[in-house]
């Protein structure tokens, strides 16, 4: 079983649209966790952690639900410019990241 | 500017030919990691290394080596490569941030073909 799983997608959007994502993961000793977005060929780039609380950052909100162990993303707005891969990323012992294999997200004109 | 510097970007080499891909960062970190990214897969941890001359295996370790000598640096080595080693890598310099938050600078990748 993979330590991280997602919904590979594509996930094709009209701009304005609000999208969501979600991820599980498997170790329930996992300590923190983040989306990352990565553009093709390019590296990935943290998007925001997710913390307990929950978080928000402009058009973006994370959620963590530790007792169900997913993680969610939801896009409010979308623009073209969000279209990327968004990884889902959970850290463990500082120095070991498990990565998802992405969702890929496609916003239209 | 903080950065992690991978090279070469590009790479094709032969089966069986020792190459090496460096890895450099300027923010002082101490943790550094490899990992290899494969379609479907996602990215899966190679080697990492918590400090100068420490090092340790992730979940895919086979047919690599590492070497961290100076804490800025961290090369990633293919003593034979084999085709199956062909895959877009990345390194990563990890911070550690409040409330033990971790967050991993990657370098641009490499992309290996062997041949």
């Amino acid at each position: 079983r993979k330590e991280v799983e997602q919904d590979p997608g594509p996930f094709n959007v009209p701009e304005g649209a609000t999208v969501a994502f979600n991820c599980t993961y498997s170790n329930s000793a996992s300590q923190s966790f983040f989306w990352y977005r990565q553009d093709c060929r390019k590296e990935p780039k943290l998007l925001m952690s997710v913390y307990s609380s929950g978080n928000e950052d402009g058009r973006f909100t994370a959620q963590l639900n530790r007792a169900s162990q997913y993680i969610s993303l939801l896009i409010r707005d979308s623009k073209l410019s969000d279209s990327a891969t968004y990884l889902c990323v959970v850290n463990f012992n500082f120095n070991k990241f498990y990565f998802g294999s992405g969702t890929k997200l496609n916003v239209k004109p | 500017e903080a950065q992690v510097t991978q090279n070469p970007r590009y790479l094709i080499t032969v089966t069986g030919k020792k190459l090496t891909v460096t890895c450099s960062q300027n923010m002082n970190h101490e943790y550094m990691s490899w990992y290899r990214q494969d379609p479907g897969l996602g990215l899966r941890q190679i080697y990492y290394s918590m400090n100068v001359e420490v090092t340790d295996k992730g979940d895919v370790p086979e047919g690599y080596k590492v070497s961290r000598k100076e804490k800025r640096n961290f090369p990633l080595i293919l003593e034979s490569p084999s085709p199956n080693q062909t895959s877009l890598y990345f390194c990563a310099s990890t911070s550690v941030r409040d409330r033990g938050n971790t967050e991993a600078f990657f370098g641009q990748g490499t992309r290996l073909t062997v041949v």
